[in-house]
């Protein structure tokens, strides 16, 4: 199985601040015959489900701001929020999809200090 | 507008069984991969199994294999899991998601989820 590791656990960051939540993966999860990353992004405020922000790696969801952006490829991936707002206060996971099972990482926190 | 409805989830006790359901609309179910997906209270995500669009299809996290079945009616919109033979780290909010056309791909809609509680 491919092991998803997101760093930090928990951040805290100002408003208007940017915050950046880093996940690794124990083996690459870009498929070289398409040139894609399976690698994708989740947003999860207390008592809703996860709500997909980005996927391919750097691909948005329709309707979620340009503040989120993704990078990284093959094991290391980044999600950036370039400007923190107040409804950003949730816990984010990385899922990569290249096979299954597909895992998660084990989600990273994100507060206003 | 895709809409996932669960129902089914519920106290019971260890070593027994529970079906939990998955209402789909809003889209053509019959053309997507479906997943549950779980969480434990606190906990972060776990992928539980998925099923190809006419079920032809399945795969399990191992942890749960030989113990769930996932299934779908097309017919009906629905999506199933039966869990049978739970145990205490069964217990868990239980989504259903939405893939994709092909199997590698993201969750892109999911409900709100079902509490399944395993304790005596």
């Amino acid at each position: 199985d491919i092991v998803m590791t997101q760093s930090p656990d928990s951040l805290a960051v100002s408003l208007g601040e940017r915050a950046t939540i880093n996940c690794k993966s124990s083996q690459s999860v870009l498929y070289s015959s398409n040139n894609k990353n399976y690698l994708a992004w989740y947003q999860q405020k207390p008592g809703q489900p996860p709500k997909l922000l980005i996927y391919w790696a750097s691909t948005r969801e329709s309707g979620v701001p340009d503040r989120f952006s993704g990078s990284g490829s093959g094991t290391d991936f980044t999600l950036t929020i370039s400007s923190l707002q107040t409804e950003d206060v949730a816990v984010y996971y990385c899922q990569q999809y290249f096979n299954t099972p597909y895992t998660f990482g084990q989600g990273t926190k994100l507060e206003i200090k | 507008e895709v809409q996932l409805v669960e129902s089914g989830g519920g106290l019971v006790q260890p070593g027994g069984s529970l079906r939990l359901s998955c209402a789909a609309s809003g889209f053509t179910f019959s053309d997507y991969w479906m997943s549950w997906v779980r969480q434990a209270p606190g906990k972060g995500l776990e992928w539980v199994a998925n099923i190809k669009e006419v079920g032809s299809e399945k795969y399990y996290v191992a942890s749960v294999r030989g113990r769930f079945t996932i299934s779908r009616d097309n017919a009906k919109n629905s999506l199933y899991l039966q869990m049978n033979s739970l145990r205490a780290e069964d217990t868990a909010v239980y989504y259903c998601a939405r893939v994709g056309v092909i199997q590698l791909w993201p969750h892109d809609y999911w409900g709100q989820g079902t509490l399944v509680t395993v304790s005596s």
